[in-house]
């Protein structure tokens, strides 16, 4: 089985300060992990994945996320948030026979100036 | 154009109609799923379809049905809506190269408001 657990379901930085948002997940096989955000009014678009090739991981818009397998954690970064950051973020986790992904319950983040 | 349309974007209705909520994609992906995002739970797995004859449910497919019309369309109903499914509902695909590690892509999401 899977899970995912986000820490901090309201995170707030202020502008040009950094962001962390942690993940940890469970899993019974090697996992594959996701970071995906959602702008207002807008479907999900992928920010950055672990396929079980380099620990770190580069995404866009200049978040970057780890890969620790002894801590079992996904933590989310950008070293300077802007205002255009504002936004839901889910972790996810998949791998498996079945494919599928199961989400957290979600981040949001607040940036103020 | 979106890879992933979802229609209608926003619907309201009202206790007992029948709602449904379709899907179609450009990408070529075998794959379709739908899932259903509330506040403070996040998002979660109603049905999904590896292929045309594959229909299967996921966590919280009761209340809901589902058809695979074809490769490039799916679509959810709901045959008696009640308030409880008042949600924002997603569409998602994946493919052959994703679909091995689970990557999503999705559409941008259809709110419905049952009274």
């Amino acid at each position: 089985a899977q899970s995912v657990t986000q820490l901090g379901s309201h995170v707030s930085v202020s502008e040009g300060a950094l962001v962390l948002l942690r993940c940890n997940y469970s899993s019974s096989v090697p996992p594959y992990l996701f970071w995906y955000v959602q702008y207002p009014n807008q479907g999900l678009q992928l920010l950055l994945k672990y396929t079980s090739a380099a620990t770190l991981v580069k995404g866009i818009n200049g978040f970057e996320a780890e890969f620790k397998k002894s801590e079992t954690s996904f933590h989310l970064t950008k070293p300077s948030a802007h205002m255009s950051d504002a936004a839901e973020y889910f972790c996810a986790v998949g791998g498996g026979a079945t494919n599928k992904l199961i989400f957290g319950t979600g981040t949001l983040l607040a940036v103020q100036p | 154009d979106a890879d992933v349309t979802q229609t209608p974007r926003n619907r309201i209705t009202k206790t007992g109609k029948r709602i449904m909520l379709e899907c179609s994609q450009t990408k070529g992906h075998d794959r379709m799923y739908w899932y259903r995002q509330d506040p403070g739970l996040g998002l979660r797995l109603i049905y999904y379809s590896f292929d045309v004859k594959d229909i299967n449910k996921g966590e919280i497919s009761d209340g809901y049905s589902v058809s695979r019309q074809a490769q490039a369309k799916f679509s959810l109903s709901l045959e008696s809506a009640i308030p409880n499914q008042t949600a924002l509902y997603f569409c998602a695909t994946s493919g052959i190269r994703s679909g091995a590690t689970g990557e999503l892509f999705f559409g941008e999401g259809s709110r419905l408001t049952v009274l």
